[in-house]
């Protein structure tokens, strides 16, 4: 089975403060994903890696900024927090070997902006 | 633009079918996907159409016809527990972004 693993599943952070998620998958994926889902917006990309130590923009990167340095782990950093970044946020991870797999998600975390 | 749109909420009962549809608007289709999320928790994959027709996959089946670029999700034999939300998602040409539509929570009432 594949396992994609946030590191919380809750965290409560300040104003100002460098806010730092992590993503880490066990399936050899090329491609990962960070995303928020925030209610009747759905989930909105944020950014997204199709190999180590690259990233794309997704539709809603401003304020984070994104690190891939192996190929399993992919993690979210949120420059200097605000309120409006108070949501959930899911990583994902997928195979680009094969055009009709899905991605696979982790449990999210669910962040507080103080 | 890009957009998916799908009804906010459905109401149906237990043993009942219920259908949900998926319209989208993209600037590429390289396959359309449906997901099914429980409160609180991850997206869990349910089906893949690439081609137009119908997959059927036991008691949820879906259908694809790209010249109306529109889908939808069949639920047969309700069960309480196929009370969640729904995510009809779209990946665009390329292979790597996929658009996600805002979802529809069902809910199975006894």
């Amino acid at each position: 089975d594949v396992k994609v693993t946030q590191s919380s599943r809750y965290l409560v952070k300040r104003t100002g403060e460098k806010v730092f998620l992590e993503c880490v998958q066990d399936m050899d994926h090329e491609n990962m994903f960070w995303y928020r889902q925030d209610p009747g917006l759905g989930l909105r990309l944020i950014y997204f890696s199709y190999d180590v130590k690259m990233k794309e923009k997704g539709d809603i990167p401003e304020g984070y900024s994104v690190s891939r340095e192996k190929k399993e782990r992919f993690s979210l950093i949120l420059e200097s927090a605000s309120t409006n970044q108070t949501s959930m946020y899911l990583c994902a991870s997928s195979s680009r070997r094969l055009s009709n797999q899905p991605q696979h998600f982790g449990d999210g975390t669910r962040l507080s902006i103080l | 633009g890009q957009n998916i749109d799908q009804p906010t909420e459905m109401t149906a009962t237990e043993g009942a079918i219920v259908q949900i549809n998926c319209t989208y608007q993209t600037s590429g289709f390289n396959g359309l996907f449906w997901y099914q999320q429980h409160a609180g928790e991850a997206p869990t994959f349910l089906s893949y159409n690439v081609l137009d027709g119908l997959e059927e996959k036991g008691r949820f089946s879906s259908f694809l016809s790209r010249s109306k670029g529109y889908s939808y999700l069949l639920l047969k034999e309700l069960q309480m527990k196929d009370s969640a939300s729904y995510l009809c998602a779209v990946r665009e040409n390329g292979g790597f972004k996929t658009i996600f539509g805002a979802g529809t929570r069902l809910f199975v009432k006894a």
